[in-house]
């Protein structure tokens, strides 16, 4: 079975500080891991993704992520928060195995940045 | 990126009707698609995910007499609420998934059961 766990349920930040969101993660064979956003009453929409290769990946908006295997971490960064950055984040993974292709979500986290 | 759209984006329906929930790829053909469902400020929990000419397949706990899918085309899938209950209020979310690994989602279905 796959997990997910983001074990911040809020993370506060001042503008124009670099941000960190925490997500770990559990599944029996090589992650695909992803980072979603969400604004009030919407979708998600996509921020980035690790399917292979390098460990740091560049998403939208300014966001980066780093896959740590040994620690079996994909925690979501920014340099530089903005305001409108405030959104609720969630990490979600699957196996990267063929059938299965469902998304296992970690339960978000809200991020807020003070002006 | 990929568009997916959901119709309606919102629904206010009385205790007993059954809801019908669009989920769409606007231009590309998805093989697969999922339904979520998210409670207030909680995650999204798959619900069923469908093939396209197949039936669905749901997740432990969730009714498939209670939440009919339909995935009659490449493009088009369909959830319908049957004998909708105030417990069925939630957001839904609908995803679809062509050959590649991601999933592009809708952008949601508010459903409020009077």
């Amino acid at each position: 079975a796959q997990s997910v766990a983001q074990p911040e349920d809020q993370v506060n930040v001042a503008e124009g500080n670099p941000l960190t969101v925490k997500c770990t993660y559990s599944v029996s064979g090589n992650p695909y891991l992803f980072w979603y956003v969400q604004y009030p009453n919407r979708g998600l929409q996509f921020l980035l993704k690790y399917i292979t290769g390098d460990n740091l990946v560049k998403g939208s908006y300014g966001f980066e992520a780093e896959f740590n295997k040994s620690q079996t971490s994909f925690h979501l960064k920014k340099p530089s928060a903005l305001v409108s950055d405030s959104a609720l984040y969630f990490c979600a993974v699957r196996e990267s195995i063929a059938g299965r292709r469902a998304l296992t979500f970690g339960s978000g986290t809200r991020l807020q940045v003070q002006p | 990126g990929a568009v997916v759209s959901q119709h309606p984006s919102r629904v206010i329906c009385k205790s007993g009707t059954s809801v019908k929930i669009e989920c769409r790829s606007l231009d590309f053909q998805a093989t697969t698609m999922f339904w979520y469902r998210q409670f207030p400020k909680k995650s999204l929990m798959l619900m069923a995910t469908s093939n396209e000419g197949s039936k669905a397949t749901y997740e432990q706990g969730v009714e498939k007499d209670k939440f009919l899918i339909n995935h009659a085309s490449l493009t088009l899938s369909t959830l319908t609420v049957t004998s909708a209950h105030p417990e069925d209020s939630s957001f839904y979310i609908c995803s679809a998934s062509g050959r590649g690994n991601e999933q592009f989602f809708g952008p949601g279905t508010r459903l409020t059961v009077l």
